[in-house]
């Protein structure tokens, strides 16, 4: 079956610095990923679309220049945040689309982010 | 906003009960998809049911899709403790433009040996 990591599974760092988190289709081409954070017992909230080669679009009220998504190849999507905050801290979800299947995201097993 | 609202948020049940899920959402949708999470953990894909279906089955799984009334429910038959974890149903909107799925509030179940 699809399957898609991330790395790392778990992050811890201070406030004002950057993290980059990876997204990867491992046996598969993904045109698109996206990107999902989640709180404490809530629901995903979608954050971004990431389509390869072309930039992001970014769901209302997510700061593009905080949260800067690259798509460079077919089975790799990076969310980088930058500036980091204590209220950054979160689940972190990447899916991911593959050409044949349009119905179907294969999400990963999910990046925790704590900012101290 | 579209997100779906599913109800109970919660629900815990003994081993071999049945547990249902339900979930309702706002627009036309293109199709409607279960998932799971457990906890901490990313989310499996369970069940996706079209808009031009009724009922679908997986195993001890059961979907339902009113679209009338834009609303679907999970069955999930014969319980077992390892079914404890949240479930989501996420839809994907009508024109919604590439695939997007705006997400359930969830249901966490618990199933107690």
């Amino acid at each position: 079956g699809a399957v898609v990591s991330q790395h790392p599974s778990w992050v811890i760092c201070k406030s004002g610095t950057s993290v980059k988190i990876e997204c990867r289709s491992l046996d598969f081409q993904a045109t698109t990923m996206f990107w999902y954070r989640q709180f404490p017992k809530q629901s995903l909230m979608l954050m971004a679309t990431s389509n390869e080669g072309s930039k992001a679009t970014y769901e209302q009220g997510v700061e593009k220049d905080k949260f800067l998504i690259n798509h460079a190849s077919l089975t790799l999507s990076t969310l980088t945040v930058t500036s980091a905050h204590p209220e950054d801290s979160s689940f972190y979800i990447c899916s991911a689309r593959a050409l044949a299947e349009y119905n179907e995201q294969f999400f990963g097993p999910g990046t925790r982010l704590t900012v101290l | 906003s579209q997100q779906g609202e599913e109800d109970p948020q919660a629900l815990s049940i003994q081993e071999g009960e049945n547990a249902t899920m339900n979930c309702s959402y706002k627009t036309s949708i293109n199709n409607l998809q279960w998932y799971r999470q457990n906890s901490g953990r990313g989310l499996v894909h369970l069940i996706l049911i079209r808009s031009n279906e009724r009922e679908k089955h997986s195993g001890r799984l059961r979907v339902t899709l009113d679209t009338s009334k834009k609303s679907s429910s999970l069955l999930i038959t014969a319980s077992r403790a390892a079914d404890t974890a949240s479930y989501f149903c996420a839809t994907d909107l009508m024109g919604g433009g590439g695939n997007k799925l705006t997400f359930g509030t969830g249901t966490q179940l618990k199933v107690e040996l």
